[in-house]
């Protein structure tokens, strides 16, 4: 069965710090690897990483992906109490878009 | 305007009781989903659409059915509805399911309570 497993699950940091947010897969038909932000409501789309080391990069937010050791880490700098929310990860898989998320970490920036 | 919109935002009612979620997108989109996510936050999918076609079929209770009239809408039917219903219900879309290189656009979410 398709896994993808995220860490930390929480992470409490202040205004300013930088975090970095950890997601390993065990997929079958691995197509792509996508991030997403969820604040109270729909998850929205970051990136979507479908080669290794190639950085994609949003303003303070960035992120790669390592196909061969099957992991990715999404990076945010200077954070503002605004990127508060819950990180998902999730694996594109298979044929049709067989989409596995991750448990979230959830990252509460403190003032 | 609203790009995947879900009907209603909160619904609450009494175990057996059948209900239906309405999604419809205006992205456009050949492809849509159905998700629960639970109080743990985790998103687990349930069905997927193409084109009007079932294409993912999760292990999911009978009692889900999932009704997709045109490729603009995907329709959620839930009898018999018990405690362990009670989650958020997501609708998604995305363009080319065949590719597995498109992300997804999520509704706002239903909150289904079970009392």
């Amino acid at each position: 069965e398709d896994k993808v497993v995220q860490s930390p699950l929480s992470l409490v940091v202040h205004e300013g710090d930088t975090v970095t947010l950890n997601c390993s897969y065990e997929v079958t038909n691995f197509r792509s690897l996508l991030w997403y932000k969820q604040e109270k409501k729909a998850p929205t789309f970051l990136f979507m990483l479908t080669s290794s080391g190639i950085e994609k990069k949003s303003g303070r937010l960035s992120s790669i992906l390592d196909k061969k050791e099957l992991f990715s880490i999404l990076n945010i700098t200077a954070t503002q109490t605004g990127d508060s929310a819950v990180y998902l990860c999730a694996t594109n898989s298979g044929g049709y878009q067989k989409v596995t998320f991750g448990t979230g970490t959830k990252l509460q920036v403190i003032p | 305007d609203t790009a995947v919109s879900q009907t209603p935002k909160y619904l609450v009612t009494q175990m057996g009781n059948d209900k239906s979620i309405k999604c419809e997108q205006n992205l456009g989109h050949d492809t849509m989903y159905w998700y629960k996510q639970d109080s743990k936050k985790f998103l687990k999918i349930m069905f997927s659409y193409n084109n009007k076609e079932l294409i993912i079929n999760e292990t999911v209770p009978n009692r889900f059915s999932p009704k997709s009239p045109d490729k603009a809408h995907l329709n959620l039917h839930i009898n018999s509805l018990e405690l362990g219903d009670s989650a958020v219900y997501f609708c998604a879309s995305s363009q080319g399911a065949g590719t597995g290189n498109q992300p997804q656009h999520f509704g706002d979410g239903t909150r289904l309570s079970i009392l």
